[in-house]
């Protein structure tokens, strides 16, 4: 089955900086990869995703890129903003429907002020 | 669009008792819910995938006579915690998937369980 790790599990960054979290995925035939922020006690919140077919996909500060020969995914932030800091989750799912998600053990992202 | 409900937003029950958690997707049809267990500074453990209409899958190592999930109709699944232990304490989370069309899950709010 799918196996998606995560790194790095906790991240510190000065406000204005960039943040990039790396995610490995296992299963080749993953083809969507979402990534959710989860504020303390919140609900996971859909930030971006992506597909196989796209190589990079950009919303404002936030973007994701694609590397399916090496099966890596990354989620960059640019100008990071004291309202970042969350836990950030990516997520692979394969191409059938019925498939799941997998998550990754997350990364705790705090941007200093 | 997409919001996705749950309630309660936390419960306190004593060891032995039953408690009912709903989730409901209110402004979309629900095809497919996800019941998540979350420990603190932990991930998303997926419980059960339940399809309306249709019994539930649940993940290895999850009791399904103990967590019982029903799905009766496109817009609520419910997840009911038997004979509660403080073992079971813990962040409990729905998603909600639409239609073949999308793979996009949204999360319901969440439900803290605690149990004395």
């Amino acid at each position: 089955g799918e196996n998606v790790e995560q790194h790095p599990s906790t991240l510190s960054v000065q406000e204005g900086d960039s943040a990039v979290i790396k995610c490995t995925y296992s299963d080749s035939a993953s083809n969507y990869f979402p990534w959710y922020k989860q504020e303390l006690g919140k609900r996971p919140q859909l930030i971006i995703d992506i597909r196989s077919n796209v190589g990079e996909k950009k919303d404002q500060r936030i973007a994701v890129t694609l590397n399916k020969t090496a099966k890596h995914f990354s989620l960059h932030i640019t100008e990071t903003q004291p309202e970042d800091s969350a836990v950030y989750f990516c997520a692979a799912k394969g191409y059938n429907y019925g498939q799941n998600f997998v998550f990754g053990p997350g990364t705790r992202l705090s941007v200093l002020p | 669009g997409a919001v996705v409900s749950q309630h309660p937003s936390w419960v306190i029950c004593k060891s032995g008792t039953s408690v009912k958690i709903e989730c409901r997707s209110l402004d979309f049809q629900a095809t497919t819910m996800f019941w998540y267990r979350q420990f603190p500074k932990q991930s998303l453990m997926l419980m059960a995938t339940s399809n309306e209409g249709s019994k539930a899958t649940y993940e290895q190592g999850v009791e399904k006579d103990k967590f019982l999930i029903n799905h009766a109709s496109l817009t609520l699944s419910t997840l009911t915690v038997t004979s509660a232990h403080p073992e079971d304490s813990s962040f409990y989370i729905c998603s909600a998937r639409g239609d073949r069309s999308t793979d996009t899950q949204y999360f319901g709010p969440g439900t803290r369980l605690t149990v004395l």
